[in-house]
């Protein structure tokens, strides 16, 4: 099956910036989405397709992906941005995966 | 305005069984794949299963095959999970979810069920 492989915790200071990484094998050649949740919330997309941002996502937010690792990188981070983040993936042989989730304080 | 709206869950006994629901408003529900996806108290997302725009394709996370079965009503924009032999690791909230292009694009606000004696 496949894995994905996220950091369990990054924390960073007001108005810097956030890098959450995604490890799986050759996930380059894969579609990753990224999804926000806020405690008590349902889950947000907030990157899709490696690094299409939907309507209402604010600019700060941007995703990558090459190789072995995926990037959901926060610019400019706010108090706001406190929550989990989650990378999934499509796999041929696991269906939809998700990573364990990274959650994200802002100090 | 896209809604998906979950209900049925609630608290089950062991090796009971219940059967999840999900009002889809907003979009041509006849159109879009749909998905459980679920989430154990304080812990990951799970995802559970898919079906296809017209229900003739269904698919399972290993978890729970042979014990759920997802379904569609496209006439009546509903969506269903019947969960049977429900087991304590069952326990979470299931959120209704469409997708498009291989993403989750709009979630539900879940489902909670709670399986214990």
């Amino acid at each position: 099956s496949y894995v994905l492989t996220q950091p369990p915790s990054v924390s960073v200071a007001p108005g810097k910036t956030a890098k959450i990484t995604c490890g799986g094998d050759n996930i380059g050649s894969k579609s990753v989405h990224w999804y926000q949740q806020k405690p008590g919330q349902a889950p947000v997309v907030v990157i899709y397709s490696d690094s299409v941002r939907p309507s209402g996502i604010p600019e700060r937010f941007s995703g990558s992906n090459s190789g072995n690792t995926a990037t959901l990188t926060i610019s400019r981070i706010e108090a706001g941005d406190e929550a989990d983040y989650y990378c999934q993936v499509w796999d041929r042989s696991s269906d939809h995966v998700f990573g364990i989730g990274t959650k994200v304080t802002v100090l | 305005e896209v809604q998906l709206v979950e209900s049925g869950g609630g608290l089950v006994q062991p090796r009971g069984s219940l059967r999840l629901s999900c009002a889809a408003s907003g979009f041509t529900f006849s159109r879009y794949e749909m998905n459980w996806v679920r989430q154990a108290p304080g812990k990951g997302l799970e995802w559970v299963s898919y079906i296809s725009s017209s229900g003739s394709t269904l698919h399972y996370a290993d978890s729970v095959k042979g014990r759920f079965t997802i379904s569609r009503e496209n006439a009546k924009n509903s969506l269903y999970l019947q969960m049977n032999s429900l087991r304590a690791e069952d326990t979470a909230v299931y959120y209704c979810v469409r997708e498009w292009s291989w993403s989750f694009d709009y979630w539900g606000q879940g489902s909670l069920v709670t399986v214990s004696s």
